[in-house]
């Protein structure tokens, strides 16, 4: 199956900082999302994304699809910016999605 | 509007005992599906609906789990028996294949613990 792998694993900055997150997939998709649990277990929807770029706020992504990846950034990072970022992918339709391990971000102030 | 919606929000059950998982979908949403959630193997796909059909249910671990969707608005996902390993956070998400895409939306979540 499809292989999603995120990097890096944990990062841990300081309020006002900036911050790229990357997600690598190991074949063509048709759908990618990233998502934010927050601390109380909540999976937010940040972006449908698969591919091109789009920005919502302080928070950006873009997908490159014939090079299988995409890239979250964070910038003006805030104390609620804290928790774990997945990326899930599905190819071909098929409506499954497959989640990386996620980066756990920690924004201390 | 109203996003998914899953009760209970937390179970705490005896090993052996029967567990039913709640799930509202979005309303209009013609694809629902069943996640769990754990340390060791992350967020895994278990089953999903679509027109309340089940359509893939090879995510589900074993016979001991079953899900349901007897209409658009309503699924449950139930365990019987349960055992300590079923312990996770399982989440229900849904979809319309009528936007321009896929996007799937997921409720809050029901965190089990089987002692």
């Amino acid at each position: 199956g499809i292989q999603v792998e995120q990097s890096p694993p944990d990062l841990i900055l300081q309020e006002g900082a900036n911050s790229t997150l990357r997600c690598n997939f190991s074949d063509s998709v048709n759908n990618l999302q990233w998502f934010h649990q927050n601390p109380w277990g909540q999976l937010i929807n940040l972006f449908y994304i698969p591919s091109g770029t789009k920005q919502n706020g302080r928070l950006s992504a873009t997908t490159v699809a014939t090079e299988r990846y995409s890239l979250l950034y964070i910038s003006s990072s805030q104390t609620t910016d804290s928790g774990v970022y997945f990326c899930a992918v599905d190819r071909g339709g098929a409506q499954k999605l497959v989640f990386g391990q996620g980066t756990r971000l920690t924004i201390n102030p | 509007d109203a996003g998914v919606i899953q009760s209970p929000r937390h179970e705490v059950t005896e090993m052996g005992q029967e567990v039913t998982l709640r799930c509202k979908p979005i309303s209009g949403h013609d694809y629902l599906f069943w996640y769990r959630q754990t340390m060791m193997r992350g967020l895994e796909l278990l089953i999903y609906f679509n027109n309340n059909v089940p359509i893939d249910d090879s995510g589900m671990p074993e016979d001991r789990f079953s899900a349901k969707m007897p209409n658009a608005s309503f699924s449950t996902l139930k365990i019987q028996p349960s055992e300590p390993r079923d312990s996770a956070v399982y989440f229900c998400a849904s979809s319309s294949s009528g936007g321009a895409g896929y996007e799937q939306y997921f409720g809050p979540g029901t965190r089990l613990t089987v002692t």
